[in-house]
């Protein structure tokens, strides 16, 4: 089974500032399989990028997704007061069928 | 407007049942990949099965031989019935429509359109 390491854990910032986050995959996969969602607090996640690097739809350019093998990174080029939530990434695989990573918490400075 | 509308949670004892479901709008769920996850306390994300359009299910081990997952196509309403019911499986359920694209071959998943949840609690 694949797991999924994102970090950093949390990410204190301020709006307009740049955000980097880290998804490391225990083993290599395809990049297609790789997804990004946003939670925020009581809220269901929401499909950010797809496939490593393709937005969602309505998902503004300033959130853009990179990466392959077990390094992906999902980067949010200037802080808007509506990022600030939790960031899952996720696997699609065999079995099981998705996994997560824990998250990272993108929070205000 | 696509919706997914969860329903069925609440407070049951530990080896109690219960069933959630989830209705859709704009939404047809026989037609879709659709799948359960669910989120316990302050946790992160965890899948838990998925049926096929085909009608195929699949289940975490967490779940497997306790979660049953179904639809309704006349209803267009995904179900998952839950036995056995554990403390850990106290969480935040929500049902999830699947999106696919196909390169080199090999077709690839993701969760596009989700439900706002429905909470479970197992406690005596």
């Amino acid at each position: 089974e694949i797991v999924l390491t994102q970090s950093p854990g949390t990410l204190s910032l301020s709006p307009g500032e740049r955000a980097t986050l880290s998804c490391r995959a225990s083993q290599s996969v395809s990049s297609n399989s790789l997804a990004w969602y946003q939670q925020k607090s009581g809220q269901a996640p929401r499909l950010l990028i797809y496939g490593a690097s393709n937005r969602a739809t309505g998902i503004p350019d300033r959130i853009s997704g990179r990466g392959s093998g077990t390094d992906f990174t999902l980067t949010i080029s200037r802080l808007e007061p509506e990022d600030f939530g939790v960031y899952y990434c996720q696997q699609y695989g065999s079995s099981p069928r998705f996994t997560f990573g824990p998250g990272t918490k993108v929070d205000i400075k | 407007e696509v919706q997914l509308v969860e329903s069925g949670g609440g407070l049951v004892q530990p080896g109690g049942s219960l069933r959630l479901s989830c209705a859709a709008s704009g939404f047809t769920v026989s037609s879709n990949y659709m799948s359960w996850v669910r989120q316990a306390p302050g946790k992160g994300l965890e899948w838990v099965s998925v049926i096929y359009s085909g009608g195929i299910t699949k289940y975490a081990e967490s779940v497997k031989g306790r979660f049953t997952i179904s639809r309704d196509i006349s209803e267009d309403t995904l179900y998952l019935q839950m036995n056995s019911l554990r403390a850990e499986d106290t969480a935040v359920y929500y049902c999830a429509g699947e999106k696919w694209f196909r390169e080199a071959g090999y077709y690839y998943f993701y969760m596009d359109v989700w439900g706002k949840g429905t909470t479970v609690i197992v406690s005596s």
